[in-house]
């Protein structure tokens, strides 16, 4: 049962557009949020998070949404650059029954973007 | 400071063979975990560890086995290698046990088992 989703497993843009990743979840407990973005032959790397207490989460070009009533995040990259393309997971992170989750995360099968010049 | 590293970077094994995946970091990180990745199923957590002498399964902990009596050194034993056990292992860490406390991952070990 996949917790986290990517339905997209790619998108294509051109340089300069803005690139849209998506992301479904299904966990009610799921109340923080994060990006990752991962390059070939590299481990992935944090990229933007958001809490659940919020609705939207800026970093320079890159923007997260959060929908809590449709179980949805977005990533908004503005403008997207060739060095953009890589693979962006989305994951997910929830307490438990204890109150503690440490840094146990759900992830998303990924998105590879690529962006063309 | 070298991060977060893996060795090796591949490994070949048979079938019923036992290895073990090394992790190191050196950033004093309190937590450390280690994840697989398969294609279309993401990266799912098998162990994790939120200081020396303490660890705790993930979500797919069978056939693995860890132990943490340095803060700096994570390993995965592969008790007996199956076909189901080729995929791709990171290892990852950070600073507190928080979730909200970015984690860093390593390059990755690509496992084949035959």
């Amino acid at each position: 049962d996949q917790q986290v989703k990517q339905n997209s497993p790619s998108l294509s843009v051109q340089e300069g557009r803005i690139s849209i990743l998506n992301c479904d979840y299904t966990n009610s407990m799921f109340d923080y949020f994060l990006w990752y973005k991962k390059y070939p032959a590299e481990g992935p790397t944090f990229l933007i998070s958001i809490s659940s207490i919020k609705d939207k989460n800026e970093d320079g070009r890159f923007t997260v949404f959060l929908n809590k009533s449709a179980k949805h995040l977005s990533l908004h990259i503005v403008p997207s650059q060739p060095g953009d393309s890589a693979v962006y997971f989305c994951a997910a992170s929830g307490s438990n029954a204890g109150g503690t989750s440490y840094g146990k995360l759900t992830f998303g099968q990924g998105t590879i973007l690529t962006v063309h010049p | 400071n070298a991060g977060v590293t893996q060795t090796p970077k591949f490994q070949v094994l048979k079938t019923g063979q036992s290895m073990t995946l090394q992790c190191a970091q050196d950033m004093n990180h309190e937590y450390m975990s280690w994840y697989r990745q398969d294609p279309g199923m993401g990266l799912r957590l098998i162990h994790y560890s939120v200081g020396a002498g303490i660890t705790d399964q993930g979500e797919v902990p069978n056939g693995y086995n860890v132990s943490r009596s340095t803060t700096e050194d994570f390993p995965l034993r592969l008790l007996s290698a199956a076909p189901s056990q080729t995929s791709v292992y990171f290892c990852a860490s950070s600073r507190g046990t928080s979730r909200y406390n970015e984690q860093f991952f390593g390059p990755g070990t690509r496992l084949t088992v035959l």
